[in-house]
């Protein structure tokens, strides 16, 4: 199976700046990578699919890039509602693999 | 509007055996296939596997070969996910998940399972 890793673990970031999160791919899963976004006690909220694609009603702030093995969530201005939990999947094969998540916390 | 609807908390002992259920509501029901994932606490998500509602193919996490056990009612537009044998570590919330082109885009609420003695 294709292994995801994330990082930073856990991200300190201050409202306003700019947070990069990374995530990588054990063998290519070409552009077959989301990002979802999940806070405590709410399911996962999709935000990117396809590496970079956005979805319906995430913010521009919000924006991804990379293909093959190597992957980046951008998250231009913090915002108060931006600190969460992330994780990528990958869904280029079965099974469906996801990373350990990154940790968004309040500097 | 589109809308998968699980159903509620569960506490089970150590062996015992668990069934979520996941109403779908909003779409043609045989369209997308539906996932199963869960969160343990302190962990990341984890994808159990995958019916097709159509026809009633299924696919599982080698992890859960033998142990889990996914069903669709269509009459009932509802998928159902079995575990069986529980432990300790399979406390968690567990998400039924419709994949369409845009990966994973609508999420049931979640359903937490503790297993406890």
């Amino acid at each position: 199976e294709k292994v995801m890793t994330q990082s930073p673990a856990t991200l300190s970031v201050s409202p306003g700046e700019r947070a990069t999160l990374s995530c990588r791919a054990s063998q290519s899963v070409s552009h077959k990578l989301a990002w979802y976004q999940q806070k405590p006690g709410q399911a996962p909220r999709l935000l990117i699919y396809d590496a970079s694609t956005r979805a319906t009603g995430i913010p521009v702030r919000f924006s991804g890039s990379g293909s093959e093995t190597e992957f980046t969530l951008t998250i231009s201005s913090l915002q108060s509602e931006d600190f969460a939990v992330y994780s990528c999947l990958q869904y280029d094969e079965w099974p469906i693999t996801f990373g350990r998540g990154t940790r968004l916390e309040i500097k | 509007q589109v809308q998968l609807v699980q159903s509620g908390a569960e506490v089970k002992k150590p062996g015992a055996s668990v069934k979520v259920s996941c109403k779908t509501s909003g779409y043609t029901f045989s369209s997308f296939y539906l996932h199963w994932v869960r969160r343990a606490p302190g962990q990341g998500l984890e994808w159990l596997g995958i019916i097709n509602p159509s026809n009633g193919d299924t696919y599982y996490a080698q992890k859960f070969q033998g142990r889990v056990t996914m069903t669709r009612d269509t009459s009932a537009s509802t998928v159902y996910m079995e575990l069986s044998s529980l432990r300790s570590e399979d406390s968690a919330v567990y998400y039924c998940t419709r994949f369409t082109s845009q990966a994973f885009d609508i999420w049931g609420q979640g359903t937490s399972v503790i297993v406890s003695s």
